[in-house]
């Protein structure tokens, strides 16, 4: 079974701090993605990678930058946190984009971040 | 840009009634997926739809991809207290290799 796991389940931090959010697969994938969730609004792609050392922007990216420096882990930074990047992240992998539409995305369980 | 629109946003039903939930959109979509969230986790893939008009069953759970492509049903029949959660529909673009999600049908089975 794929597994994707996300560094924390919950995240309270400080307006201005720098925060780093780790996702992490366990399945080989070369595709990779960072969504926000919010009330109303739904899934927002951030950033996605579709390999090592790659990034592409997604529909939401200001305030974000990642990182994939390992093709098992891909790395959400909110530079200087504020209270509107505060929400329910979501990691998600996919098997590449040869295997797009019809493959599935796996996501892990979410890290609730709440910036005060 | 394309949009996905799901309907209803809420449902509340008591257990054994069925109920449909509709995707809709006027973009043609190349598939189209149905997950399901529970509280506190992420959404877990039910059922992907390729083919115009195919149907797909998953136990009580009934999904169809419309004859054109841009829109999908889910019907539960006999709805049980485990259906409760997020429903979300997701369309995969033709024109580039995005996922489109529309915003869920957050659905509550009461025993």
């Amino acid at each position: 079974d794929v597994k994707v796991t996300q560094s924390s389940r919950y995240l309270v931090k400080r307006t201005g701090e720098k925060v780093f959010l780790e996702c992490v697969q366990d399945m080989d994938h070369e595709n990779m993605f960072w969504y926000r969730q919010d009330p109303g609004l739904g899934l927002r792609l951030i950033y996605f990678s579709y390999d090592v050392k790659m990034k592409e922007k997604g529909d939401i990216p200001e305030g974000y930058s990642v990182s994939r420096e390992k093709k098992e882990r891909f790395s959400l930074i909110l530079e200087s946190a504020s209270t509107n990047q505060t929400s329910m992240y979501l990691c998600a992998s996919r098997l590449n984009r040869v295997s797009f539409p019809t493959d599935t995305q796996y996501f892990g369980p979410g890290t609730r971040l709440t910036v005060l | 840009t394309q949009l996905l629109e799901q309907s209803p946003q809420f449902l509340s039903i008591q257990e054994g009634e069925n109920l449909t939930v509709y995707c809709n959109s006027s973009s043609v979509f190349s598939s189209l997926q149905w997950y399901r969230q529970e509280p506190g986790e992420g959404p877990v893939l039910l059922v992907t739809v390729v083919t115009g008009g195919e149907v797909k069953k998953l136990k009580r759970l009934t999904f169809q991809f419309g004859d054109a492509r841009k829109d999908s049903s889910l019907h539960i029949t006999a709805a049980q207290p485990g259906d409760t959660g997020l429903y979300l529909c997701a369309g995969a673009s033709p024109r580039d290799d995005k996922i489109i999600f529309g915003k869920g049908t957050r659905l509550h089975i009461l025993p």
